[in-house]
């Protein structure tokens, strides 16, 4: 199994800002994706973040608007930049198990954009 | 990209009664995995189940894998066990992200 922390759990942000969230497991693992939540909908796959490499980028995502860093194999962070009320979502980070194909994710990050 | 439909969409049910939810999917899959997520937005992971039949408690899933489809079973529904049930695949190969259906959002009343 995989635990994950995420970090902020929630937040509320003023349009033109931007905030970092942090994902962080508790193992060392290949691969973090991150999906967004937009309200009522399903989730849908930002990015795939592979340690010492560029994010690789959804249609739709661009590494702009998302930045992505994964510094080592246990860590990463996305930035929601520039941000307005339509990133108002729930923002999680999701990892492979080690010995399965089974998925694990973290609690979320709630944000909130005014 | 592999595409996930979740039916019914909705479903409102009687406390104590039993449901059963579908999920099809259109290619061939390493991964199926059933979520529930929460009204604080979590996602528990109820089962992994690329293929067979697996029993937790109330709870059952079952996969056809050669028919491309799951269905996930609810017996003697209770109150909690409302909230927005997912199902999600991975492709064939191994650390590929999950695409996820659209869900289906249960509300199980006293």
């Amino acid at each position: 199994s995989a635990v994950i922390s995420q970090k902020p759990s929630r937040d509320i942000c003023q349009r033109g800002t931007s905030l970092t969230i942090q994902c962080q497991v508790d193992s060392q693992v290949t691969m973090m994706f991150w999906y967004r939540q937009q309200p009522g909908q399903s989730l849908t796959l930002i990015a795939t973040a592979n340690q010492g490499s560029e994010a690789t980028y959804e249609s739709g995502f661009v590494i702009d608007k998302f930045p992505i860093s994964r510094p080592n194999l246990t860590f990463s962070t996305l930035t929601v930049s520039n941000m307005s009320p339509e990133d108002s979502s729930i923002y999680l980070c999701s990892v492979e198990g080690r010995a399965s194909n089974i998925q694990y994710f973290g609690a979320g990050t709630r944000l909130s954009v005014l | 990209g592999i595409q996930v439909e979740q039916s019914p969409p909705d479903l409102i049910l009687q406390e104590g009664a039993n449901s059963t939810l579908r999920c099809n999917f259109s290619d061939s899959v390493n991964n199926l995995q059933w979520f529930h997520q929460n009204p604080w937005g979590q996602l528990i992971n109820l089962f992994y189940i690329p293929s067979g039949t697996k029993q937790n408690g109330r709870l059952s899933a079952t996969t056809v894998a050669t028919e491309r489809y799951s269905l996930l079973y609810i017996s003697s529904s209770q109150t909690t066990d409302s909230g927005v049930y997912f199902c999600a695949v991975g492709g064939k190969a191994g650390n590929t992200p999950l695409v996820f259906g659209k869900g289906t959002r249960l509300s199980v009343i006293a």
